[in-house]
């Protein structure tokens, strides 16, 4: 079975801060997504990251896929607080000839305070 | 904007009764995913079709769930004799083909009583 721990589960920090959210697993995916949650809507696509060891930036956000493909990181620089939100991460299954069905975390919930 | 829509975007529904939930993908999408997302929890899969094909199904997907798609456009989710544990925001995401990226609909909270 194909899982993806998220941590931390709960963040809660102040505006202007820095944080790290990490995603790992012991299986090899082909691609890892990021996406972010509000209350009561559908995740809403952040970034793709498809190479191993390839590094994405969005804005504040800067998004790494590990060498092996098996684990993701996603850093904010001077959080603000519309970067609150829930944070989930998601690899396409590709377990007993699953196609492309997305396995995801629990998901780190931000919390940024003015 | 034509984004992934789902409806009705809430539903409370008394143990035992039907409920059928409509997602419209992306037009031109020709994958169609269901998942299912419980408080706490990150989504799990449930089906997806590839245009008019449902090609896989997940364990979550007891007896009394059944999804169509039948002109490979939209596409029906259905939970007959619904118990309290069904309770979820079921989510609907559709991509251009396997492979590419998923986008997600609003989704749909069901309440059972």
């Amino acid at each position: 079975t194909q899982l993806l721990e998220q941590s931390p589960q709960f963040l809660s920090i102040q505006e202007g801060e820095n944080l790290t959210v990490y995603c790992n697993s012991s299986s090899v995916f082909s691609s890892l997504q990021w996406y972010r949650q509000e209350p009561g809507e559908g995740p809403v696509l952040l970034v793709t990251v498809v190479t191993g060891g390839e590094v994405k930036k969005l804005k504040r956000l800067t998004f790494q896929f590990g060498d092996a493909r098996k684990d993701s990181s996603l850093h904010i620089t001077a959080a603000q607080p519309g970067d609150t939100g829930l944070y989930l991460c998601a690899g396409a299954s590709n377990y007993g000839g699953s196609q492309g069905n997305l396995i995801f975390g629990k998901g780190t919930k931000l919390s940024v305070k003015p | 904007d034509t984004g992934v829509s789902q409806n009705p975007r809430h539903k409370i529904t008394k143990r035992g009764q039907n409920v059928t939930f409509r997602c419209d993908p992306i037009s031109e999408h020709n994958r169609l995913y269901w998942y299912r997302q419980t408080l706490g929890q990150g989504p799990e899969f449930l089906t997806y079709f590839q245009n008019e094909a449902q090609l896989e199904k997940s364990r979550l997907l007891s007896d009394r769930f059944s999804a169509e798609r039948p002109k490979g456009s939209f596409s029906t989710l259905e939970i007959q004799r619904t118990e309290q544990g069904d309770s979820a925001m079921y989510l609907c995401a559709s991509s251009l083909d396997w492979g590419n990226e998923q986008f997600f609909g609003p989704g749909t909270r069901l309440t059972v009583l």
